[in-house]
C-alpha cells in the first residue's frame, strides 16, 4: 500500500484565498483525521471522520476551515478565507478500527501551507 | 485542563548510549497510549503503543514503560544511532464518539545523536 496521500505537499497563497487540501487514506480503513502542527501549538486534532461521517470537528478552528469526506478514499479540508496565522503543516492520518485491539493511525507526509 | 506534556524539549545522546523519553499524562481515563517519531519534513510515524493494563511493552530496540500510579510514559531506546534522531511524541487515545481512535498529543521532544 502506498500509505495515505496527500496533495499538494507545499502550497503558497495569498491572505484572502481559498485553499483546498487533499488526502486518500490508506486502503480500507475507516477513520480518517486532519491535523494542524505548529510550533506554537503543537499537533492539533482538526476533525475526524467515521465511514465518511464527520464524528467530532470540535478542533476545527473556526467557520473559515470546512472538510468533506465524499468517500470513503478521499477527503479535503478547505480554507476561505485564508489568513496568515493559518501558515501550518496540516496532516491526514487513517486507521482502521480493531474490535479490541488499538488504532494505530497512519499519517501521510503533510501539506506545508504559507500563507502571505 | 487535561493534557499530555513532555519534560524535556531537547535530549542529547552519545551514539551507541541508551535515550530515555519522558513523557507526563493527566486523563487517567486514557486506555492507551502511543509513541510517534517525526523526522523532518515528515508525517509522525508509529513506533509503539501501550494499553492501560500492561506495565512494559518492547520493540526492535524500543520499550514503552508505564506507569499509572504517577501517570508516567517512557520510552528508551537502546544503542541509539544517527537515524534515531528526531521529535517523539506520546499520545494518548481519551476514547471519541464514534468508538474513535482520538488522539491528544503532547509537545514533542528533540531527541538528538551526537556521533
Amino acid at each position: 500500500d502506498a500509505g495515505v496521500i496527500q496533495s499538494p505537499r507545499h502550497e503558497v497563497t495569498e491572505m484572502g484565498q481559498e485553499v483546498t487540501l487533499r488526502c486518500k487514506p490508506i486502503s480500507g480503513h475507516d477513520y480518517l483525521f486532519w491535523y494542524r502542527q505548529t510550533m506554537m501549538r503543537g499537533l492539533e486534532l482538526l476533525i475526524y471522520f467515521n465511514n465518511n461521517v464527520p464524528i467530532d470537528d470540535s478542533g476545527m478552528p473556526e467557520d473559515r476551515f470546512s472538510a468533506k469526506m465524499p468517500n470513503a478514499s478521499f477527503s479535503t479540508l478547505k480554507i476561505q478565507p485564508s489568513e496568515p496565522r493559518d501558515s501550518a503543516v496540516y496532516f491526514c492520518a487513517s486507521s482502521l478500527r480493531r474490535t479490541g485491539g488499538s488504532d494505530t493511525q497512519y499519517f501521510g507526509p503533510g501539506t506545508r501551507l504559507t500563507v502571505l | 485542563g487535561e493534557s499530555v506534556g513532555l519534560h524535556l524539549p531537547t535530549l542529547s545522546v552519545q551514539e551507541g548510549d541508551n535515550s530515555i523519553i519522558n513523557c507526563a499524562y493527566s486523563n487517567s481515563a486514557s486506555d492507551y497510549f502511543i509513541w510517534y517519531k517525526q523526522e523532518s519534513g515528515k508525517g509522525p510515524q508509529f513506533i509503539i503503543d501501550i494499553r492501560s493494563n500492561m506495565d512494559k511493552r518492547q520493540g526492535q530496540r524500543v520499550t514503552v514503560l508505564l506507569n499509572k500510579t504517577v501517570k508516567h510514559l517512557s520510552l528508551q531506546i537502546a544503542a541509539t544511532q544517527p537515524g534515531d534522531s528526531a521529535v517523539y511524541f506520546c499520545a494518548e487515545n481519551r476514547g471519541g464518539r464514534g468508538g474513535g481512535n482520538k488522539l491528544t498529543f503532547g509537545t514533542g521532544t528533540q531527541l538528538k545523536v551526537e556521533l
